[in-house]
């Protein structure tokens, strides 16, 4: 069964204090994977794809890293305003029609970064 | 940009009521989903369309239905709300055929007393 896994459920930093987040996938056959991030109240806005171990996608403080089994979004010197939770999905494996395709969404990682 | 609208920020509805969200997109896309996204259980896919008056269950369709007359528009509709329909309400779309990113609106807070 397709699956992802998000950790940690919640993380709190320090305002400069870098860390990671992890978005883990059971899916045969990746094509693509998808970082959000949603504010409270709103909804998510699309921050990264990825498409193949190895590639990086980079906006301001925030770094998306991929491998085969899992991705990372790096967050460096993070400010209070990228408090947020962030939420990664990836199309269903191979096999499944690829033109209407649903996405199988992470449950997210609530970032909170006190100043 | 893409934008994604939808029809109410905030909704407030009593037991039995018919309900009617909207959602447009301006980018052309073929695909349109309906999410609901409650505390602790993410996001859950509720139907979705990949043309208009095209029509797919998601995960969760009990208690819905759908309409799409329109490319740019599709509507969700509550036939008799109930308060377990009480929820955050999301609309997305992509491009048929990829890429596969969704795009999602601002969501509509909808409660049912």
């Amino acid at each position: 069964e397709d699956q992802v896994t998000q950790s940690p459920e919640a993380l709190r930093l320090q305002e400069g204090e870098s860390s990671s987040l992890n978005c883990s996938y059971t899916v045969s056959g990746l094509r693509g994977l998808f970082w959000y991030r949603q504010d409270p109240g709103k909804g998510p806005e699309f921050l990264f794809t990825l498409y193949s171990a190895g590639e990086e996608k980079e906006k301001e403080r925030l770094k998306a890293t991929l491998t085969k089994k899992e991705s990372f979004l790096h967050i460096t010197a993070p400010k209070p305003e990228d408090s947020a939770t962030y939420l990664c999905a990836v199309p269903p494996g191979r096999g499944v029609n690829t033109g209407f395709q649903k996405l199988v969404f992470g449950t997210g990682t609530r970032l909170l970064v006190s100043p | 940009d893409v934008k994604v609208t939808q029809s109410s920020r905030y909704l407030v509805k009593r037991t039995g009521e018919k309900v009617f969200l909207e959602c447009v997109q301006d980018m052309d896309h073929e695909n349109m989903f309906w999410y609901r996204q409650d505390p602790g259980l993410g996001l859950r896919l509720i139907y979705f369309s990949y043309d208009v008056k095209m029509k797919e269950k998601g995960d969760i369709p009990e208690g819905y239905s759908v309409s799409r007359e329109k490319k740019e528009r599709f509507s969700l509709i509550l036939e008799s709300a109930s308060t377990n329909q009480t929820s955050m309400y999301l609309c997305a779309s992509s491009l048929y055929g990829g890429p596969y990113e969704q795009y999602f609106g601002p969501g509509t807070r909808l409660t049912v007393t």
